[in-house]
């Protein structure tokens, strides 16, 4: 069946170091990609998405390429700041039915001044 | 522009007791509508998914029931609520032509705690 696969975490880091966070999927079909960020105490907010193989979704300085030969979809970020302090989830699309999603189970970062 | 509200934002439950929780879609007609779970630490699980009025799929067998009884409403209830029904729970809407790359948004969240 279809799923996401993140790597655990939390990930810590220092402002301003470069970000990964990585993602997996196995999915049947050609599966729409989405990062989500959930801030503490608050709901997910979309953060990107690609829609076909070889896209690049980008926002607020993050980036993720839909890499369907490796069926990966890595988060990236070149310099992070403590802001970014948070969970992210990625998730996939289960076809053409309603547009539900299946999410991974999420990755916390931990950004320190 | 379109928003979703849910409420309540916070409930504390005995075992046993009834719930529910609403959710409301502005600014938009016929939208897929969903209930999602997070529980403690883990990812979320979707629950139930509905594309108009009086359609509602359960992803999993539960203790949980939804319902959709105008197009931009949607609620999820219980009877008889258990302690495992604790957790965060998001509702989210998405457009109803269900190509998979639409976007889903997601309301603020409920927290539940059965104590």
């Amino acid at each position: 069946g279809n799923s996401v696969t993140q790597m655990e975490g939390p990930v810590t880091l220092s402002e301003e170091a470069f970000l990964t966070i990585n993602c997996t999927y196995t999915a049947t079909g050609y599966p729409s990609l989405f990062w989500y960020v959930q801030y503490p105490g608050e709901g997910l907010q979309l953060l990107l998405k690609a829609t076909k193989a070889d896209d690049k979704g980008s926002n607020k300085g993050f980036e993720a390429t839909y890499r369907k030969e490796t069926t990966s979809f890595h988060l990236e970020k070149g310099s992070v700041q403590v802001s970014d302090s948070a969970v992210y989830f990625c998730a996939l699309s289960k076809g053409n039915q309603g547009g539900k999603l299946i999410f991974g189970q999420g990755t916390e970062l931990s950004v320190k001044p | 522009s379109q928003t979703i509200h849910q409420w309540p934002a916070t409930l504390v439950q005995p075992v046993g007791s009834p719930l529910s929780l609403e959710c409301t879609v502005e600014g938009t007609s016929n939208p897929n509508l969903y209930w999602y779970r997070q529980a403690a630490g883990r990812g979320l699980q979707l629950l139930f998914y509905s594309v108009g009025i009086g359609q509602i799929s359960s992803e999993v067998p539960q203790n949980l029931s939804a319902s959709r009884p105008q197009d931009r409403q949607f609620i999820l209830s219980s009877k008889k609520l258990l302690l495992s029904d604790s957790g965060f729970y998001l509702c989210a809407w998405s457009r109803g032509q269900g190509a998979n790359g639409n976007t889903i948004y997601f309301g603020e969240g409920s927290w539940l705690t059965v104590v």
